[in-house]
């Protein structure tokens, strides 16, 4: 079975500081791993992927996240916050086939001036 | 990525009634999925509609409280019958699309049963 464990449902970090979101996942199968943004009163949009290729994953908007196996851990970080950064991240996790993704519960990322 | 348009972009309606939410998409696509985000809380797989064959629903979810279509490779439709309160919630659809078939979300469709 797959599923994943966002550990914080809020994080609130300054401006110009580094954002590190946590995600623990389990998965029966090698995951794939996915992490989405919404912002307030818009879509999902795609940050980044991990598909069993680099173990360290760079996304859009200076985002990255690293797979680690023996962690079983898929966090999301970014070296500098910016005030636009403010908005629910997901981590979410899919099957082996692709077919069904899990989502976590969502961490809300508050950047302060 | 896919451009993926719902309609309505949201609607009040009353308990009892049904309301039938669209999804397009701006390809031919083979699976599509309908999702629930309900208020403050993270996103739930309702059902798997592929086309030409009768959506997968998830525990859960029955098909005769949330009937889905799928007549071609780039439409389908979720409908919410007999609403509730409880039934107040975004749901949203997507596509899976890409080299590593990640998957593309519709804007949503906010729904208020009152």
């Amino acid at each position: 079975a797959q599923s994943v464990t966002q550990l914080d449902s809020h994080v609130s970090v300054s401006e110009g500081t580094p954002v590190l979101l946590r995600c623990n996942y389990s998965s029966s199968y090698s995951p794939s791993l996915f992490w989405y943004v919404q912002h307030p009163n818009k879509g999902l949009q795609l940050l980044l992927k991990y598909t069993s290729a680099a173990t360290l994953v760079k996304g859009i908007n200076g985002f990255e996240a690293e797979f680690k196996k023996s962690e079983t851990s898929f966090h999301l970080t970014k070296p500098s916050a910016h005030m636009s950064d403010a908005a629910e991240y997901f981590c979410v996790v899919s099957t082996y086939n692709f077919n069904k993704f899990y989502f976590g519960s969502g961490t809300k990322l508050n950047v302060k001036p | 990525s896919a451009v993926i348009s719902q309609k309505p972009s949201r609607d009040i309606c009353q308990r009892g009634t049904s309301l039938t939410i669209q999804c397009q998409v701006d390809s031919q696509v083979t699976m599509m999925f309908w999702y629930r985000q309900q208020p403050g809380q993270s996103l739930t797989l309702i059902a798997t509609a592929n086309q030409g064959s009768e959506a997968t629903y998830e525990s859960g979810f029955v098909i005769d409280k949330f009937p889905i279509s799928r007549p071609n490779l780039t439409f389908s439709t979720l409908t919410v019958s007999n609403m509730s309160p409880e039934d107040s919630s975004i749901y949203l659809c997507s596509v899976e699309r890409g080299p590593r078939n990640e998957q593309y979300f519709g804007p949503g469709t906010r729904l208020t049963v009152t």
